[in-house]
């Protein structure tokens, strides 16, 4: 089975600072990685995901994340946030082929940018 | 537009009443699921259907039934409400059978059990 752990419940950053939200997954398989962004009040969309090839991955509002396989790691960095990036994040993982397998979330990392 | 569309978005009930939360997608997805999120819990996965007349139970599937009718429409039923059941509930699909393929979410139904 799979599992996630996002070791950050909540991350407080100053505007213009850099931030790094950290993921690290257990599984015995290859798997898919993604990162949600969940705006307050609203449902979950797709930040940016890793399925196969470079492990460097860019996503949507200039975020960007880096599998690395040896350390099961895949974590979510932003040069420079922005008042507007503060969400929860969410990093999510689901095993390669596994047909209906259902996707499993981290509990979520709370971000919050101060200006 | 199309995507997730779930209903009511609050809703208020009584211990011991029941009540169906509603999901419906228009896109033709075969995969459905139903989530709750609590504070510093996450998202639990709660029932899933891979097709019509398919349904599987998730993490959390006590105190909940769901059916899949159709390929559109996955409502869960609460069948008698309990306060631990307080929650935020989102419905999410994607195009089976892929496990690369993005979940879209719906907006979320805020229920409170009193």
């Amino acid at each position: 089975a799979q599992s996630v752990t996002q070791l950050d419940s909540q991350v407080p950053v100053f505007e213009e600072a850099p931030v790094e939200l950290r993921c690290n997954y257990s599984s015995s398989v290859s798997v898919y990685l993604f990162w949600y962004v969940q705006y307050p009040n609203q449902g979950l969309q797709l930040l940016l995901k890793y399925l196969s090839g470079s492990t460097l991955v860019k996503g949507i509002n200039g975020f960007e994340a880096e599998f690395n396989k040896s350390q099961t790691s895949f974590h979510l960095r932003k040069p420079s946030v922005h008042i507007s990036d503060t969400a929860e994040y969410f990093c999510a993982v689901n095993p390669w082929n596994s047909g209906n397998t259902p996707l499993v979330f981290g509990k979520g990392t709370r971000l919050s940018v101060i200006a | 537009n199309a995507g997730v569309t779930q209903t009511p978005k609050f809703q208020v009930l009584k211990t011991g009443q029941s009540m169906t939360l509603q999901c419906a997608q228009d896109m033709n997805h075969e995969y459905m699921s139903w989530y709750r999120q609590d504070p510093g819990m996450g998202l639990r996965l709660i029932h899933y259907s891979v097709g019509a007349g398919i349904t599987d139970q998730g993490e959390v599937p006590n105190g909940y039934n769901v059916s899949r009718s159709t390929t559109e429409d996955f409502p869960l039923r609460l069948l008698s409400a309990a306060p631990s059941q307080t929650s935020v509930y989102f419905c999410a699909s994607r195009d089976s059978p892929s496990g690369a393929n993005v979940l879209t979410f719906g907006a979320g139904s805020r229920l409170t059990v009193l």
